[in-house]
């Protein structure tokens, strides 16, 4: 099965400064790549996703690139504020499955 | 927010009890997962469905069994609770399954003792 390894574990950046998660799937058929943020006892919520005909998409301060020679993704915030502090989790599937397989999670502490 | 709900959203209970847990929507979507998320670990699949009646393991289904009898409902069973058991359990639902959008519910915190 498909194998995500999301770095680094935990970050902290200053407000106002750039936050940059990376992950890597090992899965060449993976195309569906979304990223979650999960705030403290809740559930993640869908924050960006990107699929393997593009290599990079936007909304607002956050952006992800994707890299399907590499098989790597990444998740960019710019202007950090404190209210980004939360878990993101990347994730990997492909259309012709029904699973999702989840990195291990960045815990992104903004300090004021 | 998706229309999901988990309910019990707290539970404590004992080795060697069987625990259910629920899952309800209310977005009439096709596909339901159930998953666990444990530090170190992110969010490991359990079982999804993909409709009324049909069902498929996780990466992690020992010792768990699902079941759907209703498109809204999906049901996590641990038949016999261990403290391996003991995380947080999240549902979630997608529409179209492998390339569509996750939506997560609020999560259910097991401990079993």
């Amino acid at each position: 099965g498909e194998n995500v390894e999301q770095h680094p574990s935990t970050l902290s950046v200053q407000e106002g400064d750039s936050a940059v998660i990376k992950c890597t799937y090992s899965d060449s058929a993976s195309n569906y790549f979304p990223w979650y943020k999960q705030e403290l006892g809740k559930g993640p919520q869908l924050i960006i996703d990107i699929r393997s005909n593009v290599g990079e998409k936007k909304d607002q301060r956050i952006a992800v690139t994707l890299n399907k020679t590499a098989k790597h993704f990444s998740l960019h915030i710019t202007e950090t504020q404190p209210e980004d502090s939360a878990v993101y989790f990347c994730a990997a599937s492909r259309q012709t499955g029904n699973q999702f397989y989840f990195g291990t999670g960045t815990s992104l502490t903004v300090i004021p | 927010d998706a229309g999901i709900t988990q309910s019990p959203r707290h539970k404590v209970t004992e080795t060697g009890t069987p625990v259910t847990l629920r899952c309800h929507q209310t977005e009439n979507h096709r596909y339901m997962y159930w998953y666990r998320q444990d530090p170190g670990h992110g969010l490991r699949l359990i079982h999804y469905s993909y409709g009324v009646k049909d069902t498929d393991k996780g990466e992690v289904s020992d010792g768990y069994s699902v079941s759907r009898s209703k498109t809204e409902d999906f049901l996590l069973t641990l038949e016999s609770a261990t403290s391996s058991q003991t995380s947080v359990y999240f549902c979630a639902i997608s529409a179209l399954g492998g390339t569509d959008t996750q939506y997560f519910g609020p999560g259910t915190r097991l401990t079993v003792l």
